[in-house]
């Protein structure tokens, strides 16, 4: 089965700081893996997914997250923050090494940015 | 484009009741997905097709959940009768093709309150 662990349910961080955001996985099968961001009242949308290949990835909004299979981590990372990216993010691994099946998210963090 | 549509986008009703929510996914997406969103729990699969026929509804929490896909174009999650332990927000997600390299794309969701 998998699993996926969100380590901070809550960050903080100053608006032009770095941005770590941090995702352990559990995985039977080689992982898919994704990074959601959910904004207020709204559905969540994919900021990045590793499937296979390079395990440097690069997401929209100047997010990119590193695959790393001896961790079995996949922490999401932002050089500078900016206020907009105030949200929540999810981290998610599919249930199965392919096909189109659902995803186990982890409990999501919510990311603060001071000014 | 029109991405994942649902219906309606809050719900308030009282235990006993049934409740129907309703998901039209992005044209020519052929997987369709169920989740649902609580604080203690956070987001769970539910239950997902892929073509119109239901692969995985593990997830659904009792036999008063129950999901329907009777065509390409529109899925329906029904409560039988609704408890206020149901309360929750339910996202419905589609996907294009056999691999999940295709990300899920998300509705805005359904906010379900049940008094």
């Amino acid at each position: 089965a998998q699993s996926v662990t969100q380590l901070g349910s809550h960050v903080s961080v100053s608006e032009g700081a770095l941005v770590l955001l941090r995702c352990n996985y559990s995985s039977s099968v080689p992982p898919y893996l994704f990074w959601y961001v959910q904004y207020p009242n709204q559905g969540l949308q994919l900021l990045l997914k590793y499937t296979t290949g390079a395990t440097l990835v690069k997401g929209i909004n100047g997010f990119e997250a590193e695959f790393k299979k001896s961790e079995t981590s996949f922490h999401l990372t932002k050089p500078s923050a900016h206020m907009s990216d105030a949200a929540e993010y999810f981290c998610a691994v599919s249930n199965s090494g392919g096909g189109a099946d659902g995803l186990t998210f982890g409990k999501g963090t919510h990311l603060i940015i001071q000014p | 484009d029109a991405g994942v549509i649902q219906s309606p986008r809050h719900e308030v009703t009282e235990m006993g009741q049934e409740v129907t929510l309703r998901c039209k996914p992005i044209s020519g997406h052929n997987s369709l997905f169920w989740y649902r969103q609580t604080m203690m729990r956070g987001l769970e699969l539910l239950i997902y097709f892929n073509n119109n026929v239901p692969i995985d509804d593990s997830g659904m929490p009792e036999d008063r959940f129950s999901a329907k896909m009777p065509n390409a174009s529109f899925s329906t999650l029904k409560i039988q009768p609704s408890e206020p332990r149901d309360s929750a927000v339910y996202f419905c997600a589609s996907s294009f093709g056999q691999s999940t390299n295709q990300p899920q794309h998300f509705g805005d969701g359904t906010r379900l309150s049940i008094l």
